[in-house]
């Protein structure tokens, strides 16, 4: 099984800030890595898939970088509507979601 | 647009069955190059994928789950389903239903709270 790591599990930050997030896979995925935003409450959203391309209507401040094991997802200038939990998804054998990083207003 | 509802009780007995479906529309479940997946997310954690349902009918399953998980599908009713059998309360969680295109869940229900309880 692949297993996805996400760091950190919370992060603190304010609006305007620069944020990144970190996932990495047990063995190589190669691009085969999507990033879900989810809300209290809600479904999770898709934001970005194979690593790096954007989802349509995803605000341009949400980019992912990446390749193999080790990707990230930035969000340029944090926004209000940005507070929330994200999740990394390999797609590279089966599925299987990192476990989460809570980013919550400094 | 593809709309996605899950539907089943939302309180089963341990060591019992849960079964959900997951009714689809705004398009036909069976055409496509989609998978049919079911997601769950116990309380304040994590998602789990449980298992997956292709258009031509073959299944793949979260091997963790496998013992216990059979996901089908109605076609005529545009459905698709999850029993997982023998519940206990680490079953307890938000299931979730969506569509997978080239391994991107690009459409979710709206998710529907089972818990395993006495």
């Amino acid at each position: 099984d692949i297993q996805m790591t996400q760091s950190p599990s919370t992060l603190s930050a304010s609006v305007g800030d620069r944020v990144t997030i970190t996932c990495r896979a047990s063995q190589s995925i190669n691009s085969w890595l999507a990033w879900y935003q989810q809300k209290p409450g809600k479904a999770p959203k898709l934001l970005i898939y194979k690593a790096s391309s954007l989802e349509s209507g995803v605000p341009s401040r949400f980019s992912g970088s990446g390749s193999g094991t080790e990707f990230t997802l930035t969000i340029s200038s944090l926004q209000p509507d940005d507070f929330a939990t994200y999740y990394c998804q390999q797609y590279n054998s089966y599925w299987t979601f990192g476990q989460g990083t809570k980013v919550e207003i400094k | 647009q593809v709309q996605l509802q899950e539907s089943g009780p939302g309180l089963v007995k341990p060591s019992q069955t849960l079964s959900l479906t997951c009714t689809v529309s705004g398009g036909s479940i069976s055409s496509g190059s989609y998978y049919w997946s079911w997601i769950r997310q116990p309380a304040g954690k994590g998602l789990e994928w449980i298992g997956r349902l292709y258009t031509s009918g073959s299944t793949n399953y979260n091997p963790s789950l496998k013992s216990r998980v059979t996901i089908s599908v109605d076609t005529s009713k545009n459905q698709f389903s999850l029993q997982l059998s023998s519940v206990t309360a680490a079953d307890t969680a938000v299931y979730y239903c969506a569509r997978v295109g080239g391994g991107i869940l690009n459409y979710w229900g709206q998710g529907t709270l089972v818990t395993v309880s006495s």
